[in-house]
């Protein structure tokens, strides 16, 4: 089984920058994923980090360190249509979900 | 093309009935899976199917079953509705990365 944590909430101003932490244990890390989710809605792929450092898509950035059990999301330029949870998703053989990170994006 | 579907979108039950949730995707994806999520919390593993044929506990299977006859369709069934089954469901397919459906908001009351 994994051990996955994030911070419950996190607020930032329209424009912003924000920056979503996520630490697993796991022992035998295949992959891990970010994945957005709007209340009511079913999740959305962000990202997937399956090596050492920065993935960039766009306004939004994953990195990973391995050796470290870390990821965070970089949400950049931030958009009240950002305002939603993010799940950090680790793959050990299946997929584990974190409980999520509900960001709150203010004018 | 239209990826995972489930139904029924909303449901009610009374305690003790029972009803399938049904999932059903068209993109060939080997990888079916059943996730439960609870108000304010993450998704958590209820089954999974890996082909035709083949399926395996995940995190938190008590108080359902699951088939998986064809590579389409991955029924989730609850024999005996509790309260403590009132949550959303999410049927996903495939691997990197996992495509949702739309979600099952299941009251037992």
């Amino acid at each position: 089984g994994q051990n996955i944590d994030q911070p419950t909430e996190m607020t930032a101003t329209e424009g912003a920058i924000v920056q979503i932490n996520c630490t697993y244990q796991t022992s035998g890390f295949n992959g891990l994923f970010w994945y957005q989710q709007h209340a009511g809605e079913a999740p959305t792929f962000l990202s997937y980090n399956v090596l050492d450092g920065l993935e960039e898509k766009g306004r939004f950035s994953s990195f990973l360190s391995r050796s470290k059990g870390y990821s965070y999301l970089l949400l950049k330029e931030l958009q009240m249509k950002d305002s939603a949870s993010y799940l950090c998703a680790v793959v050990e053989g299946k997929l584990s979900f974190g409980a999520g990170t509900t960001v709150t994006v203010r004018a | 093309n239209a990826g995972v579907t489930q139904t029924p979108k909303f449901r009610i039950l009374k305690i003790g009935q029972s009803m399938t949730l049904q999932c059903t995707q068209d993109m060939n994806h080997n990888y079916m899976y059943w996730y439960r999520q609870d108000p304010g919390m993450g998704l958590k593993l209820i089954y999974y199917s890996v082909g035709a044929g083949i399926t395996d506990k995940g995190e938190v299977p008590n108080g359902y079953n699951v088939s998986r006859s064809t590579t389409e369709d991955f029924p989730l069934r609850l024999e005996l509705a509790a309260p403590s089954q009132t949550s959303v469901y999410f049927c996903a397919s495939s691997y990197e990365p996992q495509h949702f459906g739309d979600g099952t908001r299941l009251s037992i009351l």
